[in-house]
């Protein structure tokens, strides 16, 4: 089974500035990854979809990057709504994977 | 719109059993696989589930591989999981989330549509 291990687990920043999260597979998968956003009380969102799609709809600020083992996840101007915590997920391989979070807050 | 709708959550005692519904609308129901996810109070997601956009093929976690079951019915645009020998670790809010990609072909499995979730609690 891929294991994700997504970092760090939780952050703060200040509205506007740039904000970004790894995620590593424990194995090569591609571009099979997918980054969601769960505010409280709610369901997952999906953002970003193939490590660098957006999603539409999405706001431009979310970006996604990488392939094989290391990814990251940027929020290029964070913005009060954006406090939320924001999930890595592997589709390369079955059964599926979630990192363990990272919680962002803002200052 | 595409909408998911979760029921069937409750409270059960150790050993027992549920079984969930995610009722369907929005979308062509047999063109897209389903899966269910779970999230035990304040922690991270944990997948559980897919069965196929034809039903013949279904995926399980290894935690819940042999206790729970996944089928759907395509004249009821709902996709059910039965839940069998329940522990106190299946506490969870679950959710069911529709793959993106449908089809034969389908691109893998992106959750762009998930239900609001229903509460199975475990306990004594």
């Amino acid at each position: 089974d891929i294991q994700m291990t997504q970092s760090p687990s939780s952050l703060s920043a200040s509205v506007g500035d740039r904000v970004t999260i790894t995620c590593q597979a424990s194995q090569d998968i591609s571009i099979y990854l997918n980054w969601y956003q769960q505010k409280p009380g709610k369901a997952p969102k999906l953002l970003i979809y193939e490590a660098s799609k957006l999603e539409p709809g999405v706001p431009s600020r979310f970006s996604g990057s990488g392939s094989g083992t290391d990814f990251s996840f940027t929020i290029s101007s964070l913005q009060p709504e954006d406090i939320a915590t924001y999930y890595c997920q592997q589709f390369e391989n079955l059964p599926l994977s979630f990192g363990g979070g990272t919680k962002v807050e803002v200052k | 719109q595409v909408q998911l709708v979760e029921s069937g959550g409750g409270v059960v005692q150790p050993g027992g059993s549920l079984r969930l519904s995610c009722a369907t609308s929005g979308f062509t129901f047999k063109f897209y696989g389903i899966h269910w996810v779970r999230q035990a109070p304040a922690k991270g997601l944990e997948w559980v589930a897919f069965i196929r956009y034809d039903g013949n093929f279904q995926y399980y976690s290894d935690s819940v591989e042999g206790r729970f079951s996944i089928s759907r019915d395509k004249s009821e645009n709902t996709v059910y999981l039965q839940m069998n020998d329940l522990r106190a670790e299946d506490t969870a809010l679950y959710y069911c989330a529709k793959d993106k990609f449908g089809g034969p072909d389908s691109g893998g499995y992106v959750f762009d549509y998930w239900g609001q979730g229903t509460l199975v609690t475990v306990s004594s």
